[in-house]
């Protein structure tokens, strides 16, 4: 298995879709996890952290499953601006800070 | 009130010569990192260094070479530029509680192109 695995899409979606992303990990010491969004041609933003089983941040939702090392992001009631690359991202398993990026999964919500 | 900053945005140069990117964060992190984010858009660690101390080398060339003068900057040297090096480069911090690290925070890269 890959450090971390994403589905590139892209997803092409209307808005006011839900859509869900699955990332799987195979590290499984890993304790933090987190989804970045990158825009096209800008820096890595931080979406949301996840410490416990999952967490909700208005339209966003992130679920982590560490039995089977994956977590989703789902996205309800799409906005146009939400279009976007979103990053997997497990948290560092040593005392390096060490990150591992995932390719990323490209949404695209078209009006 | 940037918190981590890069220069330049953008360098061109040519092939053999040699070039600066400068990274500052103003956050009072201990620990920041440089990132290779090459055209297929993976996004890959090079160095870290926490409290001016190097923690993180991957393989990556010796041409290239890390400097923190202190823990609100980093800066990367690369010499003898190759058409590979062509990248986007970014930097980033974060701060390590004793217990795990934090989230990271990005510069807004630096878009190297080698002619």
């Amino acid at each position: 298995r890959k450090e971390v695995e994403q589905d590139p899409g892209p997803f092409n979606v209307p808005e006011g879709a839900t859509v869900a992303f699955n990332c799987t990990y195979s590290n499984s010491a890993s304790q933090s996890f987190f989804w970045y969004r990158q825009d096209c041609r800008k820096e890595p933003k931080l979406l949301m952290s996840v410490y416990s089983s999952g967490n909700e941040d208005g339209r966003f939702t992130a679920q982590l499953n560490r039995a089977s090392q994956y977590i989703s992001l789902l996205i309800r009631d799409s906005k146009l601006s939400d279009s976007a690359t979103y990053l997997c991202v497990p948290g560092p398993s040593s005392n390096t800070g060490k990150l591992i990026f995932g390719q990323g999964t490209t949404l695209q919500v078209k009006p | 009130d940037t918190a981590v900053s890069q220069t330049p945005k953008y360098l061109v140069t040519q092939m053999g010569n040699d070039k600066s990117i400068k990274c500052e964060q103003n956050l009072g992190h201990d620990t920041m990192y440089w990132y290779k984010q090459d055209s297929k858009k993976f996004l890959k660690i090079m160095f870290s260094y926490n409290n001016k101390e190097l923690i993180i080398n991957e393989t990556v060339p010796n041409r290239f070479s890390p400097k923190s003068p202190d823990k609100a900057h980093l800066n990367l040297h690369i010499n003898s530029l190759e058409l590979g090096d062509s990248a986007v480069y970014f930097c980033a911090s974060s701060q390590n509680n004793g217990l795990s690290y934090n989230e990271q925070f990005f510069g807004p890269g630096t878009r190297l192109t080698v002619l």
